[in-house]
C-alpha cells in the first residue's frame, strides 16, 4: 500500500460544477496536508495547505481534513475552464522538509 | 510567493552527452533543494536532495555518478545528466523548501534523449 493514495482520474466537469478531489494515507505522523496545482508541462505551484484537521477557505478553494478517517479533500466551487490541471496532494510530518506526493488527478473543466 | 527559475525548459541531446539543469532561488536563499523526476501521469519521484556546501543524498536506486548534484551556492543548484540516454529521457523539476508546508517548484525541464 502506497503512503498516499490518490485516484489518478480524469475528472471531467462541465464549467460551473463543485469539484471534489480526495487523497487517502496511512502515515498518521503527518501533519501538514497540501494542494498543488500542475499545469501541463510547468512546475507543481501550492495552491493551499492545512495544519492537522479542520477546514482551509481560500476563494473558491476549500481544503478539508479528516485525520481520524486519513483522509483529505479539495473542493472547487464555480469550476472555470482554466482550473483544467492536474491537482497533486502533498502530506508532510513537520519533522521533515520532504513531503510525499499522490500521484495527481487530472481536472478537466469543459465549457 | 517565492520564485524559483528553472533553466532550460526544454532540452533535447544526443545519447551518451551530458545535460546540466540550473535551479536558481530568484528572491530567497535556498539552503535545501530537492530534485525529482516525472514520468507522465505519474507522481514526482523524489531523486536527491541538495545542501548548499555539502554534498547531495540520493534517493535509493539514483545513481549519483549519473545525476551529478552541486548547491555551491545559496541561489544556485544544478543537476547534470551525465552520459544521457534515451532512458533519462524524463521531466525534471527542481523544489525549494520554505518550510514544512510550503515548496516553490522551478518550471520544469523536459529532457529527450534522441
Amino acid at each position: 500500500q502506497k503512503e498516499v493514495e490518490q485516484d489518478p482520474g480524469p475528472l471531467s466537469v462541465p464549467e460551473g460544477a463543485i469539484v471534489s478531489l480526495n487523497c487517502t494515507y496511512s502515515n498518521s505522523a503527518f501533519q501538514y496536508f497540501m494542494w498543488y496545482r500542475q499545469y501541463s508541462r510547468k512546475g507543481p505551484e501550492l495552491l493551499m495547505y492545512t495544519y492537522s484537521s479542520g477546514n482551509k477557505e481560500d476563494g473558491r478553494f476549500t481544503a478539508q481534513v479528516d485525520k481520524s478517517s486519513k483522509y483529505i479533500s479539495l473542493f472547487i466551487r464555480d469550476s472555470q475552464p482554466s482550473d483544467s490541471a492536474t491537482y497533486l496532494c502533498a502530506m508532510s510530518s513537520g519533522g521533515s522538509y520532504i513531503p510525499t506526493f499522490g500521484r495527481g488527478t487530472s481536472l478537466i473543466v469543459h465549457p | 510567493g517565492a520564485v524559483v527559475s528553472q533553466h532550460p525548459s526544454r532540452v533535447i541531446c544526443k545519447s551518451g552527452t551530458s545535460v546540466k539543469i540550473e535551479c536558481r532561488s530568484l528572491d530567497f536563499q535556498a539552503t535545501t533543494m530537492f530534485w525529482y523526476r516525472q514520468f507522465p501521469k505519474q507522481s514526482l519521484m523524489l531523486m536527491a536532495t541538495s545542501n548548499e556546501g555539502s554534498k547531495a543524498t540520493y534517493e535509493q536506486g539514483v545513481e549519483k555518478d549519473k545525476f551529478l548534484i552541486n548547491h555551491a551556492s545559496l541561489t544556485l543548484s544544478t543537476l547534470t545528466v551525465t552520459s544521457a540516454h534515451p532512458e533519462d529521457s524524463s521531466f525534471y523539476i527542481c523544489s525549494a523548501p520554505m518550510t514544512a508546508a510550503e515548496a516553490f517548484f522551478g518550471q520544469g525541464t523536459r529532457l529527450t534523449v534522441v
